[in-house]
Order: structure tokens, then sequence, then C-alpha cells
């Protein structure tokens, strides 16, 4: 049983398509991230949602929009696809409040953009 | 912004405590010191975290001196399964976690 799931595991795609990645989690946490790895390997946090509100948004340009139709999903969609948006992207989630930080994380989704 | 310094990358024998430490001299009250890890291509991994107590659970140990300017995360039996990086951060609770660079730990048989 996955507790948390991205799909897909690996996208390729062109420059100024448009691409969306799904995670969902069945540990019945309230809160969802997105965080985004490079290619020097750094870990940086996107977004966050609990239950279904945005609560953290870092600087992120506004082609990336979250969206979460129930707290046990959610989405990242990425307009105008770029060659610098090339990373792999993880999906976390956690319960809420003094758990906040104790959060689990999906397998990745690989993203390159040609 | 990282609030922590780990040393870049740390060797261990397979059987032996792998013994990780972490920098955090401006550790504030309310601040916890979390510890991941992250195995090559897998998502990050929560091991421990604890406030001034020492803490054990499955996975390893986390020492924190008494002035809460270190710590010490303990692998008591590495196995070359525990290779990976491991990131030592501070969190407030606020889920916004801060990843550093992390030490490198490479378990050798």
């Amino acid at each position: 049983d996955t507790a948390v799931s991205q799909t897909p595991k690996y996208l390729v795609t062109q420059m100024g398509n448009d691409k969306s990645i799904k995670c969902e989690q069945n540990l019945g946490h309230d809160t969802m991230y997105w965080y985004k790895q490079d290619s020097k390997k750094f870990l940086k946090i996107m977004f966050s949602y609990n239950n279904k509100e945005l609560i953290i948004n870092e600087t992120v340009p506004n082609r990336f929009s979250p969206k979460s139709p129930d707290k046990a999903h959610l989405n990242l969609h990425i307009n105008s696809l770029e060659l610098g948006d090339s990373a792999v992207y993880f999906c976390a989630s956690s319960i809420a409040g003094v758990q906040a930080d104790t959060q689990y994380f999906g397998p990745g989704t690989r993203l390159t953009v040609l | 912004d990282a609030k922590t310094t780990q040393p870049t990358s740390m060797d261990c024998a397979e059987g032996r405590a792998a013994n990780l430490p972490c920098n955090h001299s401006t550790i504030s009250g309310n601040e916890y010191v979390y510890w991941y890890r992250q195995i090559h291509s897998q998502g990050p991994q929560y091991i421990i975290h604890g406030l001034k107590n020492n803490e054990t659970n499955e996975m390893a140990s986390l020492i924190i001196t008494e002035d809460r300017k270190s710590s010490t995360l303990i692998l008591p039996h590495a196995t070359l399964r525990d290779t990976a990086v491991y990131y030592c951060f501070l969190g407030g609770n606020t889920g916004k976690l801060i990843f550093g660079q992390g030490t490198t730990l490479q378990v050798k048989p």
C-alpha cells in the first residue's frame, strides 16, 4: 500500500507545453506539499495546502498552479514549460499543527523539458 | 537561510555505528531538530526529531546536547542500504522544511 503516490513517474515534454502531475495520499493527512529538486540536488518547497486551502506559496512563477480537489489529492499544473523547469518534483503530506514537519514523501516525478 | 551545518560527507563500515553530527548554534527555544534522509533517486524519508531530550526509534537515535547547539544522529548498525544523503534541519511546526546540502553517508562493506 503506497502511502503517497505520484503520477507519472517520468515526464518528457517539449518547451511551451502544458502538463500536470498528480499526487494522492492515503494516510488521512490534511496537509499536502509540493517540492522541487533541481539538478544540483537542492530541495525546495513550492506550495502547501491544508484541507484544500493554500497555506504556503513560495516564490514560484505563476505558470505553476497547484490544485487540491480534496484533502487526499494535490495536483500540480505547469503552463508554458521552460527548460529550467526540468527537475524532480516531490509531493509530501503531513498532519497539520505540531506534526507538520513530519512529512511523508512520494517517489517523485522526473520532468524533462526539451 | 539554512540554520544548520553538517559535514559534506562521511564513510562508515557496514555493521558499525554511524554517527552524523549537526551544528545548530542559533536554535531557538521552540525549534525542534529534525533528521531526514534521501536514498538515491527516492523521496526524502523522515527519520527522527527531538526538542531537548534524546530520542530513539526503530531507525535511529538522536542525541541533543544540553545547550541544544548541536546534535548527533546515530544509526546503530549501519547497512549498505543506509547509504544516503542525511539532512539535519530545524523545524518550527510550520511545514516549511528547509533542506541544506546534507551529509552524504557512504556505508562500505
